[in-house]
């Protein structure tokens, strides 16, 4: 089984500060997925990293990839009270996704 | 399109009952899971449902959760009897097939307390 470490995990941070959070594994992984979940709700996906060193970008979050392919990270930038939630990675594991145990983010206005 | 659809979305039982919850997938979808996410984790797969065959379920605890989708479409699940250790949300979720990378769209989950 591959195992999906995240740091930190809980962050909580004031309105327009930056923060970034981590997923770690000694694995290799093909791809990486990052979701977040809103309190009460379920995950919804927000990118899919397959290359090694790949950034990208989606408005204010910016996801990178390792070059080696063992870890990502996952980066906001004027964090806003919206940007709350369970911050989760996912890689595959056989033909399933082994899930992270999250970061919780909490913005504070 | 819609989502998935589950329900209900909270139920609280007493240890020892038997609760069933219920997932309608997003139209289409072949590929169904079924997820329990404790307190403070990230979501286990329990189930993976093909069309209407099981495709895993080796982490399902069969002596008490037992799991189906009879037409391929909406899928049940079922805990008989509850335990404490029970007390979690089920979440279940949908990928269409030939999805590259196993992109799956969630629904908003069932919340369960086990008293």
């Amino acid at each position: 089984t591959q195992l999906l470490e995240q740091s930190p995990q809980f962050l909580s941070i004031q309105e327009g500060e930056n923060l970034t959070v981590y997923c770690n594994s000694s694995s290799v992984f093909s791809s990486l997925q990052w979701y977040r979940q809103e309190p009460g709700e379920g995950p919804v996906l927000l990118v899919t990293v397959v290359t090694g060193g790949e950034v990208k970008k989606l408005k204010r979050l910016t996801f990178q990839f390792g070059d080696a392919r063992k870890d990502s990270s996952l980066h906001i930038t004027a964090a806003q009270t919206g940007d709350t939630g369970l911050y989760l990675c996912a890689g595959p594991n056989d033909y399933k996704l082994s899930f992270g145990a999250g970061t919780t983010v909490t913005v504070r206005a | 399109e819609a989502g998935v659809a589950q329900s209900p979305r909270y139920k609280i039982i007493e240890k020892r009952q038997s609760v069933a919850f219920w997932c309608n997938p997003i139209s289409g979808h072949a590929t169904l899971y079924w997820y329990q996410q404790i307190l403070g984790q990230g979501p286990k797969l329990l189930i993976q449902f093909q069309n209407n065959g099981v495709v895993d379920d080796s982490q399902l605890p069969k002596d008490r959760f037992s799991a189906e989708r009879l037409k391929g479409v909406d899928s049940t699940l079922k805990i008989q009897p509850a335990k404490l250790e029970d007390s979690a949300v089920y979440l279940c979720a949908s990928r269409r097939a030939g999805v590259k990378y196993n992109e799956q769209f969630f629904g908003p989950g069932t919340r369960l307390t086990v008293l």
